[in-house]
């Protein structure tokens, strides 16, 4: 299984950019790198995925590295709504046992 | 499109009793997802569906827990007979595609006295 490392929290300045590293030294070549945000007791957001390019969107940036063995997401401009439990996952084809695994995940707080 | 709806939002039942969960993904959707959170284990998978077929049910803790999916646009997911370490939020989601991201639901908080 593909599973993921990440620290279980951190903290980070309004206004700054918070990179949040996520580790996945067993990842194939065929898993797809997946990110998804839990704010207090909802469900959690997607929110961004790539393979093996680095990807932007409205939300966040995501930095994969060449070797595919780690990524980074990075919230240009944090506010106080991105405190949230973030979640780094890998998925790949069905029946390979790397359905959607989350975890515990990093706990973002955004500080004033 | 409404998204994902589970219910109920909260249920509080005492230890024994069968517990019934309900999940509608969203239409269109091939992918069903059933995870439960608590604070000790994080997010865990239970079981997934394809096509309302069962494809991964490893993470159902035991035989006590079971789930169905009769047709494409229900699922339910059964404890009975339900214990206290039962308590925790159980998510329902589904996805389009094998690589495509998923959709929660709000969940359902149980309780079990």
């Amino acid at each position: 299984d593909a599973k993921t490392t990440q620290p279980p929290s951190m903290d980070c300045a309004e206004g700054r950019a918070a990179n949040l590293p996520c580790n996945h030294s067993t990842i194939s070549g065929n898993e797809y790198v997946y990110w998804y945000r839990q704010i207090h007791s909802q469900g959690p957001q997607y929110i961004i995925h790539g393979l093996k390019n680095n990807e932007t969107n409205e939300m966040a940036s995501l930095i994969i590295t060449e070797d595919r063995k780690s990524s980074t997401l990075i919230l240009p401009h944090a506010t106080l709504r991105d405190t949230a439990v973030y979640y780094c996952i890998v998925r790949g084809m069905p029946n390979t046992g790397n359905q959607f695994y989350f975890g515990t995940g990093t706990s973002l707080t955004v500080i004033p | 499109d409404a998204g994902v709806i589970q219910s109920p939002r909260h249920e509080v039942t005492e230890m024994g009793q069968e517990v019934t969960l309900r999940c509608k993904p969203i239409s269109g959707h091939d992918y069903l997802f059933w995870y439960r959170q608590t604070m000790m284990r994080g997010l865990e998978l239970l079981i997934y569906f394809n096509n309302n077929v069962p494809i991964d049910d490893s993470g159902m803790p035991e035989d006590r827990f079971s789930a169905k999916m009769p047709n494409a646009s229900f699922s339910t997911l059964k404890i009975q007979p339900s214990e206290p370490r039962d308590s925790a939020v159980y998510f329902c989601a589904s996805s389009r595609g094998v690589y495509e991201k998923l959709f929660f639901g709000s969940g359902t908080q149980l309780s079990v006295l």
